[in-house]
């Protein structure tokens, strides 16, 4: 089975500044790691994923996340956060092997503020 | 479709009445999850389906909750006898196929039982 800790529940922000947003996980099998937004009253939306390669990941709008496999982390960071970018952001993983679910973290309330 | 379709959007039910949510995936994904998200919490998986594989329930929280897929068409997610505690946000997400792909999620239906 898998797990995911995402340990900040909110991470505040004024607007320009950097931002990380925190994410390991547990497994004792391989995985494909995922970060999703959502923003307010809408569905989840992919912001990047990792499968193999590099483990400096881009996704849109600016983000980007790095794996560790060593310390089993995926953090989301970017380097000038926007008003725009204040939503709820969640990581994922799922097994490379075949996994038919993605287990999702608890979420981490990003609000930037001017 | 261009993308996941939920209906309906909202959905405002008394306590012991059935609700029948609806998400149809986008054409050519052979993959259907059911999540739900609770106020303030991570995505709870529910029921996960594949083709003409028989579905995985195991997320499902009690008998009352029940979901049906015709093929790689529209499914539809049924809560008998509604509680409060089933107040969330349902979302529906597809995927071409498991794994690595990552999944493209509805906008949900929000459900309260009052």
């Amino acid at each position: 089975a898998q797990s995911v800790t995402q340990l900040d529940s909110q991470v505040p922000v004024f607007e320009e500044a950097p931002v990380e947003l925190r994410c390991n996980y547990s497994s004792s099998v391989s995985v494909y790691l995922f970060w999703y937004v959502q923003y307010p009253n809408q569905g989840l939306q992919l912001l990047l994923k990792y499968l193999s390669g590099s483990t400096l990941v881009k996704g849109i709008n600016g983000f980007e996340a790095e794996f560790n496999k060593s310390q089993t982390s995926f953090h989301l960071r970017k380097p000038s956060v926007h008003i725009s970018d204040t939503a709820e952001y969640f990581c994922a993983v799922i097994p490379t092997g075949g996994g038919n679910k993605l287990t999702f973290g608890t979420g981490t309330q990003l609000k930037v503020e001017l | 479709g261009a993308g996941v379709s939920q209906s309906p959007s909202n959905k405002v039910t008394e306590k012991g009445k059935d609700v029948e949510l609806r998400c149809d995936p986008i054409s050519g994904h052979t993959a259907l999850y059911w999540y739900r998200q609770r106020l303030g919490q991570g995505l709870e998986f529910l029921i996960y389906f594949q083709g003409n594989s028989a579905p995985d329930k195991s997320g499902l929280p009690s008998d009352r909750f029940s979901a049906e897929r015709t093929g790689e068409s529209v499914s539809t997610l049924t809560i008998q006898r509604t509680q409060q505690e089933d107040s969330a946000v349902y979302l529906c997400a597809s995927s071409l196929h498991k794994g690595g792909a990552g999944y493209t999620f509805g906008s949900g239906t929000r459900l309260t039982v009052v």
